[in-house]
């Protein structure tokens, strides 16, 4: 069984651009998160989708947003991206996002904002 | 945002021996999660914990949920090279099983 799939593993972007990131999740998962990961701010949760709706949001600004379709693969965008914004993305997933289900996560996306 | 409290923040140690990393929250969760991170990849679990006061075993890894639900520990014994990396606690509320409140790590490096 595949695993959580991130693609593509590097980008490399300048200021004021913006990005996508896709994510397929594991066959059978329909919920979707997306992670930031930082050396300063760690592991911050950005958002989940399931069922192509936006059902949990973390505290990010505006900039960051996401969508799923209807075969459960996810893309989250960061428009006007900033030098902050480079990170390791970061996206889970589970059968349903609910209970005590347990995340699996992809190898990630490195972005970097020059 | 949040970050859980886990300490020791890094360790040195040498092949054979065993490792203890604890996690503090200020909150209560409903299950801990203890994840391995290696450079460059993503986090991988290796023990998820349901119940305060729950002792689990992986192989060579320990786990215990905290009586007070706000806390957990992880223990590694007789380590090995491969063991290094980034081990990482997350504490998860029941019905936002996506949503995870990641602690802020323990790098592990293992002198042969």
């Amino acid at each position: 069984k595949a695993g959580v799939t991130q693609t593509p593993r590097y980008l490399i972007k300048t200021r004021g651009q913006q990005v996508t990131l896709s994510c397929s999740p594991i066959s059978g998962h329909r919920s979707v998160s997306w992670y930031q990961q930082t050396p300063g701010q760690g592991l911050q949760f950005l958002f989940e989708y399931f069922s192509e709706t936006q059902r949990n949001k973390g505290n990010f600004p505006g900039r960051f947003s996401g969508r799923q379709f209807s075969n459960s693969r996810s893309e989250m965008n960061v428009s006007t991206l900033e030098l902050g914004d480079s990170a390791l993305y970061l996206c889970a997933s589970s059968r349903t996002g609910q209970g005590i289900e347990k995340l699996f996560f992809g190898s990630g996306t490195q972005l970097s904002v020059l | 945002g949040q970050q859980l409290n886990q300490s020791p923040q890094s360790m040195f140690i040498q092949e054979g021996e065993d490792v203890s990393m604890n996690c503090t929250s200020s909150s209560i969760f409903n299950t801990w999660l203890w994840y391995k991170q290696d450079p460059g990849e993503g986090p991988v679990l290796l023990i998820a914990l349901y119940k305060a006061g729950e002792l689990t075993s992986n192989g060579r890894l320990t786990a215990q949920f905290g009586t007070t639900r706000k806390d957990s520990f992880l223990n590694i014994s007789a380590s090995i090279p491969s063991d290094v990396g980034i081990y990482f606690c997350a504490g998860q509320h029941t019905g936002t099983a996506s949503k995870l409140t990641f602690g802020t790590g323990t790098r592990l490096q293992v002198m042969l």
